[in-house]
């Protein structure tokens, strides 16, 4: 069965550390992926998303995210964070298949980052 | 523009009370998704609207019924609610049609079922 790892389940950062968050996922095939993120109190935006070409990702806010396939892995990066970065983040992984696609999400990653 | 709007924002039930979470969307869009969030699991599909008329099963449909009537509009039913469904549930839209594929999140409703 698929599955979608984010090992680190919480990470605390300074401002202007930089962030990689993990993501792994179990499904050999074919994937799309996606990562969606959720401030305080706010509902999940799509933060980026992976479906083909480039493998490294630009999203909004300053944040990419590489797609390595060898690796299964689609990880989220940003050079220097903000205080407004604090927040929750869901990896989020599509496989596609000709019996319909399937998409599962991460159980999350909170990032609290100290002003 | 309102994006995804859900109603209630917070809902308490006993056990086998049955209530109707409503979500909106003033995107167009259509597909529409019902997901519910619980701790160290991730979100779950529960019901996906490809377009008004059709709706189709997810990860975790077993009692929860849905309904599209319109394009606007993508309701979540409990008939019998049970402890189990207490969780925050996240409607969801998409202008792409796929069962997967959600862009624009509502702000939640949370449920405790006592």
């Amino acid at each position: 069965a698929q599955s979608v790892s984010q090992h680190n389940h919480h990470v605390i950062l300074s401002e202007a550390a930089s962030l990689e968050l993990g993501c792994n996922y179990s499904y050999g095939g074919t994937v799309n992926l996606f990562w969606y993120v959720q401030y305080p109190g706010q509902h999940l935006q799509l933060l980026l998303k992976y479906f083909s070409g480039d493998p490294l990702v630009k999203g909004i806010k300053g944040f990419e995210a590489e797609f390595i396939k060898s690796k299964f892995s689609f990880n989220l990066r940003k050079p220097s964070v903000q205080w407004s970065d604090t927040a929750e983040y869901f990896c989020a992984v599509m496989q596609k298949k000709s019996s319909g696609d399937k998409l599962t999400f991460g159980t999350g990653t909170r990032l609290a980052v100290r002003p | 523009n309102a994006g995804v709007t859900q109603t209630p924002k917070f809902q308490v039930l006993k056990t086998g009370q049955s209530m109707t979470l409503q979500c909106a969307q003033d995107m167009n869009h259509n597909s529409m998704y019902w997901y519910r969030q619980d701790p160290g699991m991730g979100l779950r599909l529960i019901y996906y609207s490809a377009s008004e008329g059709t709706t189709d099963k997810g990860e975790v449909p077993n009692g929860y019924n849905v309904s599209r009537l319109n394009k606007r509009e993508f309701s979540l039913r409990l008939e019998s609610a049970a402890p189990s469904q207490t969780s925050v549930y996240f409607c969801a839209s998409s202008l792409v049609t796929g069962m997967n594929q959600p862009q624009h999140f509502g702000d939640g409703t949370r449920l405790s079922i006592l």
